[in-house]
């Protein structure tokens, strides 16, 4: 039961500029996370947003949450080509403890 | 350090012969998640167990199961793997709150990489 859908699917930018990626999510959630994945390596952990949190910073990250439109967006200041990633979001699934990812944003940040 | 642990981080198997996976954690999470992730997908959760009660995603073929004989050990087994069962399989851990709420970040293995011959 997939409950986060990403957009944009891709994303290419300069080094420099700012990437925003986008989630929207179907049911009342208590949390939602954001993950990266560097190609053909593991999932790591950048920010979960509680739902009653509207905006959470992490270095050059700033996530924000609304839970009345039911979306997150993970906002990358001053891109750098190490950004260059597959990035989900992770929300609750049907059980509430199930964690279910969402397609993912695949983004690139060239030179 | 307290972490996540997959065994075996290869496994080729071969088609239709049943296969398990292990994941240990040392965290002490109540709740452990199996994913399988394909090339260029995002993970998809197969099932989790929230202390020893196992919850099945309604879209995971029979053909996978799964045992949590204790807190620390969640074992995956595939009765029979088909080609397109080659993927990435990730455990994962987290906690869950008083009020059966996620309360933490995933904690998630390296993963196990199954080829089906």
């Amino acid at each position: 039961s997939q409950q986060g859908e990403e957009d944009p699917q891709a994303l290419s930018i300069q080094e420099g500029e700012n990437a925003t990626m986008n989630c929207s999510y179907k049911t009342s959630i208590n949390n939602l996370q954001w993950y990266r994945q560097n190609s053909g390596r593991g999932l790591v952990h950048l920010i979960l947003i509680r739902s009653n949190e509207r905006e959470k910073h992490s270095g050059r990250l700033r996530v924000t949450l609304d839970t009345s439109k039911k979306s997150s967006s993970l906002l990358i200041t001053a891109s750098r080509a190490a950004d260059t990633a597959s990035y989900f979001c992770a929300t609750e699934g049907n059980y509430g403890q199930n964690f279910v990812f969402g397609p993912g944003t695949r983004l690139s940040v060239l030179p | 350090d307290a972490m996540v642990i997959q065994n075996p981080r290869y496994q080729v198997t071969q088609f239709g012969k049943p296969v398990t996976l292990s994941c240990s954690q040392t965290l002490n999470h109540n709740v452990m998640y199996w994913y399988q992730q394909k090339s260029s997908q995002a993970p998809k959760l197969l099932f989790h167990y929230y202390d020893k009660d196992f919850n099945n995603e309604a879209d995971t073929p029979d053909n996978f199961q799964s045992r949590r004989p204790n807190t620390s050990f969640c074992f995956l087994d595939i009765r029979s793997p088909g080609l397109g069962d080659a993927a990435m399989y990730l455990c994962a851990t987290s906690t869950v709150g008083r009020w059966g709420a996620p309360d933490s970040p995933l904690h998630f293995g390296n993963g196990t990489r199954l080829t089906v011959t």
